[in-house]
């Protein structure tokens, strides 16, 4: 199946907490799991990617953690702050394609 | 680094007229997609070209819908007739022909039709 699932679909975390997300698919054919955040009136961008061979990547206060054998994976946001606050997507790119398919998004509200 | 730009940023239209919303990709990008966002079914992809050629067009929900691509810097998407289901937020985004090469979209169309 060409789907990935999200959840939760909304979150609110206290400023400093920490946000997860979390994504699941089932065909092994995707290779490449990006995550991208929204702003309102904005289009999607590109937050941080792994690939399947590397069970976790950080950037900053972000972190991405691959289970490849449970086929999921997870946006952790450390120490959140109330400019995160926006949608997050996670993808993930069919291999030998430039096709991405999309969770259908988490909104993600950072309190003061 | 101009990003990829799209017009308009908002249309409202009545059923059954005909919208074009417009794409002009990142240079040096050969890839173009254009995703459709709503509540319901989030980003969906309805076509993507490489090199100017259409490549996968299985997204496009129905006939009433067309794109094209005549160069490398312009493409559109154009919905005749439109009707009251189409309302949603039509986004444009270029890459890298390169696997796993990152998506860069633009702000977007947001179409109501009434």
């Amino acid at each position: 199946q060409q789907q990935v699932k999200q959840s939760p679909q909304s979150l609110i975390v206290q400023k400093g907490g920490i946000s997860i997300i979390n994504c699941a698919y089932e065909n092994t054919a995707f290779d490449y799991f990006p995550w991208y955040q929204q702003f309102p009136g904005k289009g999607p961008a590109l937050l941080i990617a792994i690939r399947p061979d590397v069970s976790e990547k950080k950037e900053g206060r972000f972190t991405i953690s691959f289970n490849k054998s449970a086929k999921q994976f997870s946006l952790h946001i450390m120490d959140s702050q109330p400019g995160d606050s926006a949608t997050y997507f996670c993808a993930a790119n069919l291999s030998g394609t430039y096709k991405y398919i999309f969770g259908t998004g988490t909104r993600l509200k950072v309190l003061a | 680094d101009a990003g990829v730009i799209q017009s308009p940023r908002h249309e409202v239209t009545e059923m059954g007229q005909e919208v074009t919303l417009r794409c002009k990709p990142i240079s040096g990008h050969n890839s173009l997609f254009w995703y459709r966002q709503t509540m319901m079914r989030g980003l969906e992809l309805l076509i993507y070209f490489n090199n100017n050629v259409p490549i996968d067009d299985s997204g496009m929900p129905e006939d009433r819908f067309s794109a094209k691509m005549p160069n490398a810097s312009f493409s559109t998407l154009k919905i005749q007739p439109s009707e009251p289901r189409d309302s949603a937020v039509y986004f444009c985004a270029s890459s890298l022909a390169l696997y796993n090469s990152p998506l860069h979209f633009g702000n977007g169309t947001r179409l109501t039709v009434t």
